[in-house]
Parts: structure tokens; C-alpha cells; sequence
């Protein structure tokens, strides 16, 4: 079953902050976030690998909450260039790979 | 450069005639996958590959066949496709279990 996201769109100012949640009925073992402009391919954001682990990539950041089974992605001061659909992706079982349902973003001017 | 190649990136065809839509690449990676996306359905995994002849069904597997010949090559065929497998299919590799998803270009499918 895929991880549920939260919310499943959001439009923004630019500048203004959003965060995204990924819920997952069973464990989590590592989580993995992209971004997908339209048309395009996914592009691998970060890889969170433990419960608790928090990570940055400029004003990207996520947290990982291993008991929760969710994880979180925070933009902060949002850009034009944020603008797409956010995915999360985590291992099912043991091979198998899925993603979270999508959220759509949109930043405005 | 590190990469996923997959082709055609457009294809237009008819009902019934076989197609296959190849994907390669060039990392080593063991695992291989296959994914359609859809408005408001997200990404869909159709096939997954653990290794060299080791593949398993994903979630939306009916219609579709894969093979792994080669750990470099996972082709994915549609021995007669129907209009509602009209897609934008994504091939993805991963190094390990937990490492992250490189994507191909996608192919976008239209089956009239």
C-alpha cells in the first residue's frame, strides 16, 4: 500500500514556508524524497536512513520519524524554481520500491 | 555519465500491436524497475527486478512482461496493448535496497 501525502496540494508565495507528510502503515526503514516538474522525471531530493535523522539541502529539509512511521519535508522561503510535484519513496518488504501518493506544489509570484 | 536510458520517449500506437520500450543503464545497480504515472494515481509500480533473471509483479502488473537478460537492460513489453495502458512510463535503478531511484526519461505511450 502506497505511503499516504499530506496535503495533496498546496499553493504558496513565494517566500512563505510548506511541509509535506508522508504516512506509512507499516515500517519504515528509510525514506527517500523527489521532486517532479511537470512531464519530467523525478529528481532524488535526499535519503533520510534513520529514525530521528534530519537532513538540509539549501532551504530543503526533512525529518524522519521512525516510531510514527512518517516523515516530513519542510521548504522554507519558497522559490518559483520549488514549484512541482513532491514524492516519497521507501522500500516495501524487501525488494520492492514504491512511492507515496504525490503532493502538488505551486509557487506563486 | 551516470544515466538511464530509456526509448522511445513518444510512441503513438494501435491496439494489439506488440511494442517493447527499452530501458538501460549504466551504474551497475542491481535493482531495475518499471512505473506508470497517471493524473492523480502518482507512480505506479508495474515490475520490479532484484537481479540478473530475477524479476517479481508490482501493483498494476497485468498486461505488461519484463525481462533481465543483462543486469544493465530491463525491457518492458506489451504483447498487446489496449488503450487503457495509454501512460508515461518511468524506468528506475537503485544501487541497494535502501539507495535512492534513478529515473529514466519516461516514455510517453498513446495506444488509439
Amino acid at each position: 500500500q502506497q505511503p499516504v501525502q499530506s496535503p495533496q496540494a498546496v499553493i504558496l508565495r513565494e517566500g512563505e514556508d510548506a511541509v509535506i507528510n508522508c504516512s506509512s502503515s507499516k515500517a519504515l526503514y528509510s525514506v527517500h524524497w523527489y521532486r517532479q516538474k511537470h512531464g519530467e522525471a523525478p529528481v532524488f531530493l535526499m535519503i533520510l536512513l534513520k529514525g530521528g535523522e534530519q537532513k538540509g539541502h539549501d532551504k530543503i529539509s526533512a525529518s524522519f520519524n521512525e516510531k510514527k512511521q512518517q516523515s516530513s519535508l519542510y521548504l522554507t522561503a519558497s522559490q518559483l524554481s520549488y514549484s512541482g510535484t513532491y514524492f516519497c519513496g521507501t522500500v516495501s518488504g524487501t525488494y520492492k520500491y514504491i512511492f507515496g501518493t504525490g503532493t502538488r506544489l505551486k509557487v506563486l509570484a | 555519465e551516470a544515466q538511464v536510458t530509456q526509448n522511445p520517449r513518444y510512441l503513438i500506437t494501435v491496439t494489439g500491436k506488440k511494442l517493447t520500450v527499452t530501458c538501460s543503464q549504466n551504474m551497475n545497480h542491481e535493482y531495475m524497475s518499471w512505473y506508470r504515472q497517471d493524473p492523480g494515481l502518482g507512480l505506479r509500480q508495474i515490475y520490479y527486478s532484484m537481479n540478473v533473471e530475477v524479476t517479481d509483479k508490482g501493483d498494476v502488473p497485468e498486461g505488461y512482461k519484463v525481462s533481465r537478460k543483462e543486469k544493465r537492460n530491463f525491457p518492458l513489453i506489451l504483447e498487446s496493448p489496449s488503450p487503457n495502458q495509454t501512460s508515461l512510463y518511468f524506468c528506475a535503478s537503485r544501487l541497494g535496497r535502501t539507495s535512492e531511484a534513478f529515473f529514466g526519461q519516461g516514455t510517453r505511450l498513446t495506444v488509439v
